[in-house]
């Protein structure tokens, strides 16, 4: 099992809301930054957050990140068909000295 | 165009080794350390290695400690990997990664059988 904690599927309609949450502990998201990872089928992973809330260039400002003591969070808005994919939490854990992943959730846009 | 490309993915039989590569272009590579993630078909991410981008310190996850060594050649933009005494569960697609992971490599299968 993962050290983080990701709920195995979410989704939603074209145009809602959707959250997608993972949960840690003081070792990990407690003490460390927060990264959220897309993939597509198919594809390398894709960083649509870091540093807990920051967006790389190019991708829409429709995704946000946020972090609350041991857990974290990405929202996306505006839902889109292109939206469905896996996505990945990930944080390094300082007591295993290395870096850990959530198990992935699948988001279906319906 | 920032640029990652693995190579050195096959298959091989348990016990054996193998040497995978990740080759940089595009961006100041002996500016950031790099990670190695893999991820088993139909499956989530797994992290590998990390290692700082002078070298200095290197992360290994349980599974792989004492059989993986992670090492780089920053005159030649070039990230590896040394695996040995390869088990059927390290079969995967194995990726490099910047260490914001802001780039990624496509990926090496590599298939321990």
């Amino acid at each position: 099992h993962s050290v983080l904690t990701q709920s195995p599927s979410a989704s939603g309609t074209p145009g809602q809301r959707v959250t997608i949450s993972c949960s840690g502990s003081s070792s990990n998201i407690g003490s460390n930054i927060v990264y959220w990872y897309q993939q597509l089928p198919g594809t390398a992973p894709k960083v649509v957050i870091y540093r807990n809330n920051q967006r790389p260039s190019g991708v829409p400002d429709r995704f946000s990140g946020s972090k609350s003591d041991t857990s974290a969070s990405l929202a996306i808005s505006g839902l889109r068909p292109e939206d469905e994919a896996d996505y990945y939490c990930g944080s390094w854990d300082d007591s295993l000295s290395g870096w850990v992943f959530g198990g992935g959730t699948k988001l279906t846009v319906l | 165009q920032e640029q990652l490309v693995e190579s050195g993915g096959g298959v091989v039989q348990p016990g054996g080794s193998l040497k995978l590569s990740c080759a940089a272009s595009g961006f100041f590579f002996r500016g950031y350390g790099m990670h190695w993630v893999r991820q088993p078909p139909g499956k989530g991410l797994e992290w590998v290695a990390f290692l700082r981008f002078d070298g200095s310190n290197r992360n290994y996850a349980d599974s792989v400690k004492g059989r993986f060594t992670i090492s780089r050649d920053n005159s030649k933009n070039t990230l590896s990997l040394q695996m040995n005494s390869l088990k059927t569960e390290d079969t995967a697609i194995y990726y490099c990664a910047n260490d914001e992971f802001l780039y990624w490599g496509h990926g090496t299968l590599v298939a321990v059988s």
